[in-house]
Parts: structure tokens; C-alpha cells; sequence
């Protein structure tokens, strides 16, 4: 058991650029959340899948966010047409179905200049 | 809509020091209640959850919080702080394990 990876670990754009984010969760694990956290705040919920399936999806993902999960392991996450607001911790979490507890990976620290 | 309050986003407390972080919730439907630990430039880290059974919890580092149903409060808790306690608690509210729901989190600071 690696743990959940994200890459990269930080990246910084200028604004107006795309960026894609990577998580790979725990191997056995169907379920992956996308959170946000900005500073100062406590993590904010973007979107989960059940395997490949995408199951929810926060208001705060507007239509610029896109998350893939083609295979129902990894996933991505993608900005498109990126803003200064966008400046965030992008956190990525797996759990299996019917038990409670995520597991979090170290985030992707985006800057947009 | 479930909701999440922590009391105070700053707490300093000397080493040895009882440890209280307080955590209020707002659910429509039984909560599972987590606290977690995230130290600088890293991802969270599970302290301890309760989902059913003893109000009670204990988790790793000592810590410890009681679900109070009646106070809508998880309060964390520890004897005796070290300085390796220091960084931000987060506490959280899920609706039987889906999202996470997340307070604004609470810097510990531990003084020698």
C-alpha cells in the first residue's frame, strides 16, 4: 500500500493557461474525491467517482473544471482558461465503498500569475 | 445542508499543556464525525472518527474526542501536549461516509 499519490506537487501558470492535475488512489480503492483548500480554509468538496462513474459534482466546479476517470483508477483533473482565483491546494481522496474513513494524498499546490 | 464550526482559529498552549480544540456540527441525519491533522506543505491525516457505538473516540497521538449529540459538539481533546503536536485540525461531517464536510480548521501552537 503506497498511499495516494498527486503530481506534480506544485505548479505555477500564468493566467488564462490549462492545467491537468494527476491522483493515483490506494490500488484497491473504487471510490476518489477532489477537494479544494484555499488559505485559510478547510478543504472544500469539487466532485467524486465510484469507479469510473462520476457521482457528484459541487457547484464550485464551474464549467472550466473538468475530472476524468477512464479506467476507474486513476483520475485527472483539469482547468481550462485558468484564473488568479483558481490559486488553491488541490487535494485528492480514495475510500472504498461502505467504509467511511478517506485517505488523502499531499495535494498539488497550483499558483496563477 | 450539513455545516461544521471550529471555535477559535488560533489555540497556543505550553508543552504539557491540556490540548482542546472545539468542533460544533450541523446535520439533518446522524453524523460521522472525523477529525484530521495536516502539517505544513502535506495532505490530512486521519486523528480519529466516530461513526456509531461509544460516544468516546481514541486516536493516534494520544488525542481523543467525545461525540456529544445533545451539544451538536466533537471536541478534541489531549493531556498533554508536545511540540510535535503543532499544525492545523481540521474537523469534518459526512453523511454516512460520502463527502466530506470541513470547518475552517484550527492552528495548534505549542510553546516550550
Amino acid at each position: 500500500d503506497t498511499g495516494v499519490s498527486q503530481d506534480p506537487r506544485h505548479k505555477i501558470t500564468k493566467r488564462g493557461q490549462n492545467v491537468t492535475f494527476r491522483c493515483d488512489p490506494i490500488s484497491e480503492h473504487n471510490r476518489l474525491y477532489w477537494y479544494r483548500q484555499t488559505l485559510g480554509q478547510g478543504p472544500e468538496f469539487l466532485t467524486y467517482f465510484q469507479n469510473e462513474a462520476q457521482l457528484e459534482k459541487s457547484r464550485l466546479l464551474s464549467d472550466r473544471f473538468s475530472a476524468e476517470r477512464p479506467k476507474g483508477s486513476f483520475s485527472t483533473l483539469e482547468i481550462q482558461r485558468t484564473e488568479q482565483g483558481d490559486s488553491a491546494m488541490y487535494l485528492c481522496a480514495s475510500s472504498l465503498t461502505g467504509e467511511d474513513t478517506q485517505y488523502f494524498g499531499p495535494g498539488t499546490r497550483l499558483t496563477v500569475l | 445542508a450539513q455545516s461544521v464550526t471550529q471555535l477559535g482559529s488560533h489555540v497556543s498552549v505550553s508543552e504539557g499543556a491540556l490540548v482542546l480544540l472545539r468542533c460544533n456540527y450541523s446535520s439533518s441525519v446522524p453524523p460521522y464525525l472525523f477529525w484530521y491533522v495536516q502539517y505544513p506543505n502535506q495532505g490530512l491525516q486521519l486523528l480519529l472518527k466516530y461513526t456509531t457505538g461509544a460516544t468516546l473516540v481514541k486516536g493516534i497521538n494520544g488525542f481523543e474526542a467525545e461525540f456529544k449529540k445533545s451539544e451538536t459538539s466533537f471536541h478534541l481533546t489531549k493531556p498533554s501536549a508536545h511540540m510535535s503536536d503543532a499544525a492545523e485540525y481540521f474537523c469534518a461531517v459526512s453523511e454516512r461516509g460520502n463527502k466530506l464536510v470541513f470547518g475552517a480548521g484550527t492552528i495548534l501552537r505549542v510553546k516550550s
